[in-house]
């Protein structure tokens, strides 16, 4: 099936740094989601976006709704242990609610 | 927040017997539920779309005789894994659509090993 491109595959990174990741495609969407999937879990959403160039924060997490409307991205600012994870992407076109996800990051964070 | 459940968690079975995973949403009723298969180090990939009182939309290469879907109320969808060999084995997640919130909300997932 059809995935979106998620770079980068995966970080490891020491606690209190920064991190970023981003999803592109080559179709338009007019939803992005982030997730974050710990393992033997389902994936938790942790940000929505909804509007081309839309801004979004949730704690330590802001995401953005690229103006083209074909990528977006996420960045986690001062990272925590708690913060491994893989994180997903996904992407929605229309109204039938489906999904379509990216390949996935897997974050790893040094204590 | 909303909340989905699936039982089993994991399940391990022989090869030629079928398996029922379900999906409940425990707060909110839903009209559409989603099934994903994800094996391992990879992404989800969609499955079919469970609609309430009418038939199932699978996705393009996934046997709907083979992955037989029911959604017959607002709260719970079926998925049964029928005469399942090892290479069926996979983690197996739903998830459901809150009209409310227009988001899907995902079930914990269940772990499938067929011997």
């Amino acid at each position: 099936g059809q995935q979106l491109n998620q770079s980068p595959q995966s970080m490891f990174i020491q606690e209190g740094e920064d991190v970023s990741m981003n999803c592109t495609s080559s179709s338009i969407f007019n939803t992005w989601l982030w997730y974050k999937q710990d393992p033997g879990e389902g994936p938790v959403l942790l940000i929505a976006l909804y509007k081309a160039g839309e801004l979004t924060s949730n704690g330590r997490l802001t995401a953005q709704f690229g103006i083209t409307r074909k990528d977006s991205f996420l960045n986690i600012s001062a990272s925590i242990p708690s913060d491994v994870g893989i994180y997903f992407c996904a992407g929605r076109m229309d109204s039938s609610y489906k999904l379509i996800f990216g390949s996935g990051t897997r974050l790893l964070v040094r204590p | 927040g909303a909340v989905v459940s699936q039982h089993p968690s994991w399940v391990i079975c022989k090869s030629g017997t079928s398996v029922k995973i379900e999906c409940r949403s425990l707060d909110f009723q839903a009209t559409t539920m989603f099934w994903y298969r994800q094996f391992p180090k990879q992404s989800l990939m969609l499955m079919a779309t469970s609609n309430e009182g009418s038939k199932a939309t699978y996705e393009q290469g996934v046997e709907k005789d083979k992955f037989l879907i029911n959604h017959a109320s607002l709260t719970l969808s079926t998925l049964t894994v029928t005469s399942a060999h090892p290479e069926d084995s996979s983690f197996y997640i739903c998830s459901a659509h809150a009209p409310t919130t227009n988001e899907q909300f995902f079930g914990p997932g269940t772990r499938l090993t067929v011997l």
